[in-house]
């Protein structure tokens, strides 16, 4: 079955740095890839979308990279602000029928 | 502001009872989901729905877990008999058009 890692521990990063988060998985690629934010007990929210096709796309401060060799996908979140402070998920479908398997979250927290 | 509603958003039961969570999708939207978050395993499909027919439930176990769909406007969820190894909290979410979903804020289920 497929197996996705994402940073092993919790980002701290400083106010207008960007942060960097990695999601890779193990087995199959995914028709498609995606990004989610989720704060403290709340639900998931969606960000971004990549096709196993897209080398890159973005999102205002957000970009995502897919490289479908290396079996991974980067989240860079740009000149990063206090507000950009949760836990981000990245989730695939392997079909694009919103069978979606889900890695563990890396938590970031921006510093003032 | 249209969102997905659960109730109830906490729940506390006694192992061998039943439980029922309830979700109300977000009106228009024709595929509904549930998913379950735990600190071990993370964020896992369980089943979902579209125009109400179960597509997929091979994530949710059979023999104590049951969804249905008894009108567009309400999902179920339920447990019976319960145990405390179901703990977790329980989201819903909802979809009109691939690949954004919405979800619910979500039931904290502690069985004890």
């Amino acid at each position: 079955s497929q197996k996705i890692e994402q940073n092993s521990e919790a980002l701290n990063i400083q106010e207008g740095k960007t942060a960097t988060l990695t999601c890779n998985y193990t087995n199959y690629s995914p028709a498609y890839l995606q990004w989610y934010r989720q704060d403290p007990g709340r639900g998931p929210v969606f960000l971004l979308l990549i096709r196993e096709n897209e080398k890159e796309k973005r999102k205002e401060r957000l970009k995502v990279t897919f490289d479908t060799t290396l079996k991974q996908s980067l989240f860079h979140i740009t000149a990063s602000q206090p507000a950009d402070s949760a836990t981000y998920l990245c989730a695939l479908d392997e079909r694009g029928d919103y069978k979606l398997s889900f890695g563990a979250g890396t938590t970031v927290t921006v510093r003032a | 502001d249209a969102r997905v509603t659960q109730t109830p958003r906490h729940k506390v039961t006694e192992m061998g009872q039943e439980v029922t969570m309830r979700c109300q999708p977000i009106l228009g939207h024709n595929t509904v989901f549930w998913y379950r978050q735990t600190m071990m395993q993370g964020l896992e499909l369980l089943a979902y729905f579209r125009n109400r027919a179960p597509l997929d439930d091979s994530g949710m176990p059979k023999d104590r877990f049951s969804a249905e769909m008894p009108d567009a406007t309400l999902a179920t969820l339920k447990i019976q008999p319960s145990e405390p190894r179901d703990s977790a909290v329980y989201f819903c979410a909802s979809a009109s058009s691939y690949p954004e979903q919405y979800f619910g804020p979500g039931t904290r289920l502690t069985v004890t």
